[in-house]
């Protein structure tokens, strides 16, 4: 099965610090999701995107289709952006096995 | 709206006892999936749903049922729990595949 690469696994930054979160696959896709999961479980969808750039507020999505790789920026960091932030991607024909996510990055911003 | 919503959010199971774990969307989504995430790892699909009365296996369907009777709801159903069934599993919705998915709360399963 086709794997989703997340770099780093851990991630300790300091308040104010910019931050940029990795993410690669292998083969063709229709789609990357970037997620954000709380202490508390609960996981949220930040960006889905199938090509060049998204902005939400202090975050940044992007998307290299050619280089099979996404990037997510947080800018100004703070202590509640800490999270695990979790890729998923849809392959080009994902069919019955949908959403194939990375292990996640868990993010610390320390005050 | 209040989205997804799955119940219970805490549960211990003993070995060989089954149970079934809730989850009901009110937006409509035709498409339902289940989840289970271990430590360490990335998200598994055990099942999805593209419609009422339409269902399917994903990844690591072993040890579960599911059934679709409405839009709304897709309970997984745990039979003969195992300990290696300890996990959260999180339900989700979406339109087609493509699109923006969301997630239920979690449900924290511990068989003993």
């Amino acid at each position: 099965k086709n794997e989703v690469e997340q770099s780093p696994q851990n991630l300790t930054a300091q308040e104010g610090e910019f931050i940029t979160i990795n993410c690669s696959y292998s083969v063709g896709i229709s789609a990357l999701h970037w997620l954000q999961q709380h202490p508390g479980g609960g996981i949220v969808s930040l960006f889905m995107l199938s090509s060049g750039k998204k902005k939400h507020g202090r975050l940044i999505a992007t998307i290299n289709i050619q280089e099979k790789h996404s990037s997510l920026h947080i800018t100004a960091s703070h202590p509640r952006d800490s999270a695990v932030y979790i890729c998923a991607v849809l392959y080009s024909g994902g069919g019955a096995d949908g959403l194939t996510f990375g292990k996640g990055t868990h993010l610390i911003i320390q005050p | 709206n209040a989205g997804v919503t799955q119940t219970p959010k805490f549960r211990i199971l003993k070995i060989g006892q089954s149970m079934t774990l809730q989850c009901t969307q009110d937006m409509n989504h035709n498409y339902m999936y289940w989840y289970r995430q271990d430590p360490g790892m990335g998200l598994k699909l055990i099942y999805y749903s593209v419609g009422a009365g339409i269902t399917d296996k994903g990844e690591v369907p072993n040890g579960y049922n599911v059934s679709r009777s409405t839009t709304e709801d897709f309970p997984l159903r745990l039979e003969l729990a195992a300990p290696s069934q300890t996990s959260v599993y999180f339900c989700a919705s979406s339109y087609p595949w493509g699109d923006t998915i969301y997630f239920g709360e979690g449900s924290w399963l511990t068989v003993v």
